[in-house]
């Protein structure tokens, strides 16, 4: 069964200082990594994903398949990056097509 | 203006009654999902569809009903058997059931009273 764990319910920084938000996963083929976003009262939406390799609002995220890792990071974290953020996993076997979502981290930056 | 439309977006239900929430997207999606979202607990898959009459129990169907008559349109009946009180119930949809990308709704709270 594949399954995703964001061990950090909440997540606390300063503005400027570097973050982190940690996924990890279970899947024993080769899983697509996705990470998604939720501002307040606005509509949870993707972020970015690995396949893309691309680097959005100043985030990236690298696929480790040794420790099977999609950590979310950003440089400098900045008030408007406050949100809940989801890390997801596409494979194949698992219910939904595969999709599945950790349980979140909220993300709060402090001024 | 192409999106996702969840209604109501509050919507409140006396024990043993049913009621039901509507989802339209006018993306031209194929594939249409409900979860739930509840603190801690993350986003859990309730049904979805990837063709219209068709559709799929997901993580947590007990308790729940779908229809998927025209693509644009996925209904979720909350029926009497689902016993939690107040809960999001989040909408969403994508090109085709292999795709990465959802697109969400705003979401519907419902409340039991």
């Amino acid at each position: 069964a594949q399954r995703v764990t964001q061990p950090e319910k909440l997540l606390s920084v300063f503005k400027g200082a570097p973050v982190e938000l940690k996924c990890n996963y279970s899947y024993s083929g080769s899983p697509e990594l996705f990470w998604y976003v939720q501002y307040s009262r606005q509509r949870l939406q993707l972020l970015l994903r690995h396949i893309s390799r691309e680097s959005i609002k100043g985030f990236t995220a690298d696929l480790n398949k040794g420790e099977t890792s999609f950590h979310l990071k950003k440089p400098f974290a900045q008030e408007e990056d406050s949100a809940m953020y989801y890390c997801a996993l596409r494979g194949w076997g698992g219910g939904a097509d595969g999709l599945t979502f950790g349980k979140g981290t909220h993300l709060i930056i402090q001024p | 203006d192409g999106g996702i439309t969840q209604s109501p977006k509050y919507l409140f239900r006396k024990e043993g009654q049913n009621v039901t929430l509507s989802c339209e997207q006018n993306l031209n999606h194929d594939a249409m999902y409900w979860y739930r979202q509840d603190p801690g607990q993350g986003l859990r898959l309730i049904y979805y569809s990837q063709i219209v009459n068709d559709f799929q129990k997901g993580d947590i169907a007990e308790g729940y009903s779908v229809s998927r008559e025209k693509k644009e349109s996925f209904p979720l009946t909350v029926t009497s058997a689902q016993k939690n009180p107040t809960t999001f119930y989040l909408c969403a949809s994508t090109y085709s059931g292999l795709a990465g990308e959802l697109f969400f709704g705003e979401g519907s709270r419902l409340t039991v009273l």
